[in-house]
Order: structure tokens, then C-alpha cells, then sequence
């Protein structure tokens, strides 16, 4: 009973440098995001996607990119890391697109960019 | 469009005391409301939600909230905390007229709860 899977946990980056945060679910959730946490702003979002192969922008959607080409995973890139990336993502999903519904999210990844 | 405010960003209670941590909204349309709860160094989870029906709504680990439509208000409370209880708490608020709303989920700064033996 995974739930929502994120690697890596930690991970400390230079300015310019590029990754990819890994999500996964296998709860068959159709919709996934990525959201960004910082201290005193609560959760903001930067990325969603609606079903494979459908993704749309979040509220803080700059220097990241997504892709959806399987249901179970929705990984985030970082193109070029700057200081303001420094942060803790979190990778969620849902199983439907009703607001309503339940969103269930992973541990954690937290990014530091130097 | 809506937004959350938790007015206080830390409460520290004594174990077995009361608490309530306090979450107001701000929107010009009916709303689903939430509490999720983040443990030390974990993802969060969701503690209950007020969809419609009972204003007072319970949740788990002893926790219960209560939809004030007139003060724009979901306050959450627990009657006695235990030390397990200290984590952080987040109000949420969407839109409950479409079913395309789960990106408008706002999300409030948190509130850092700490029990104190």
C-alpha cells in the first residue's frame, strides 16, 4: 500500500543545474500535481495534470516542467535551478477531479539549490 | 477566488488541554472546507472536510471542526491533545460549484501546533 511514492528525499543542487523529481501513485488516481511549500505561505501549486498525456499550470508554474505519459507517473524537472527553487515539493493525486475529493500526497522531497 | 487565513502561525497547548486553531476564508461562492495535518518530515494528510450537511464535522485522532457560514469561519478544535498531536495544520478551502475545481484548491500558511508535556 504505497500511496504516493517521491525520490529523492533530499538533494542539494548548484545554481544552473538541472534534475528530476520522481512521483508515483498506484492508486489508479487520475489526477496529479506538484506543489511547492515554503514557510509562512502554506502550499502553492505548481503543476497538475488531469490524465496521461494532459497537464496544465499551476499557480507558480516558472523554471519547472512536467509530463504525464503513464497514469501512475508524474515526474517534475527543474531546467536550470536558481536559489528561489530551495524548497520542499510535494508530489499529490486524487481520484477524481471533483474539488471535493480527498488529495493524497507523498513524504516529501526536500530541495536545496546553492 | 478564495483565500485562507489561519491567524495564528504558532499554538503551543499543554498535553491533555484544549485546543483551537483557527481558520477563516474568503469567498464569494459556496465552498468545500478542509483540515490536513502534516507529522514531522511527512506529506500531508487529510484530518476531515465539510462538503455539505452537519456544520460540525469530525475527523480522526479526536479532532472535529465547524462550519461557520456567517462568520466565513472552520474553526478546528480537539478537547484534550496528546503529544502525538504536535504537527502542523493546514485549512483549505475550493470551490464546490464545479467538478473541474481541484486545481483551486487554496491552501492556508499553517498553523505549527506543539504540545508541551
Amino acid at each position: 500500500n504505497a500511496g504516493v511514492t517521491q525520490t529523492p528525499k533530499f538533494q542539494v543542487l548548484k545554481t544552473g543545474q538541472s534534475m528530476t523529481l520522481q512521483c508515483a501513485q498506484d492508486m489508479n488516481h487520475e489526477y496529479m500535481s506538484w506543489y511547492r511549500q515554503d514557510p509562512g505561505m502554506g502550499l502553492r501549486l505548481i503543476h497538475y495534470s488531469v490524465g496521461a498525456g494532459i497537464t496544465d499550470q499551476g499557480e507558480v508554474p516558472n523554471g519547472y516542467n512536467v509530463s504525464r505519459s503513464t497514469t501512475e507517473d508524474f515526474p517534475l524537472r527543474l531546467l536550470s535551478a536558481a536559489p528561489s527553487q530551495t524548497s520542499v515539493y510535494f508530489c499529490a493525486s486524487s481520484n477524481d477531479r471533483a474539488s471535493g475529493n480527498t488529495i493524497y500526497f507523498g513524504e516529501g522531497s526536500w530541495l536545496t539549490v546553492v | 477566488a478564495q483565500s485562507v487565513t489561519q491567524l495564528d502561525s504558532q499554538v503551543p497547548v499543554f498535553e491533555e488541554a484544549p485546543v483551537e486553531l483557527r481558520c477563516n476564508y474568503s469567498s464569494s461562492v459556496s465552498v468545500y472546507l478542509f483540515w490536513y495535518v502534516q507529522y514531522p518530515n511527512q506529506g500531508l494528510q487529510l484530518l476531515l472536510k465539510y462538503l455539505s450537511g452537519s456544520t460540525l464535522v469530525k475527523g480522526i485522532n479526536g479532532f472535529e471542526a465547524e462550519f461557520n457560514k456567517s462568520q466565513t469561519s472552520f474553526h478546528l478544535r480537539k478537547p484534550s491533545v496528546h503529544i502525538s498531536d504536535t504537527a502542523e495544520y493546514f485549512c483549505a478551502v475550493s470551490d464546490s460549484r464545479t467538478k473541474t475545481s481541484y486545481d483551486k484548491v487554496i491552501f492556508g500558511p499553517g498553523t505549527s501546533l506543539s504540545v508541551i508535556p
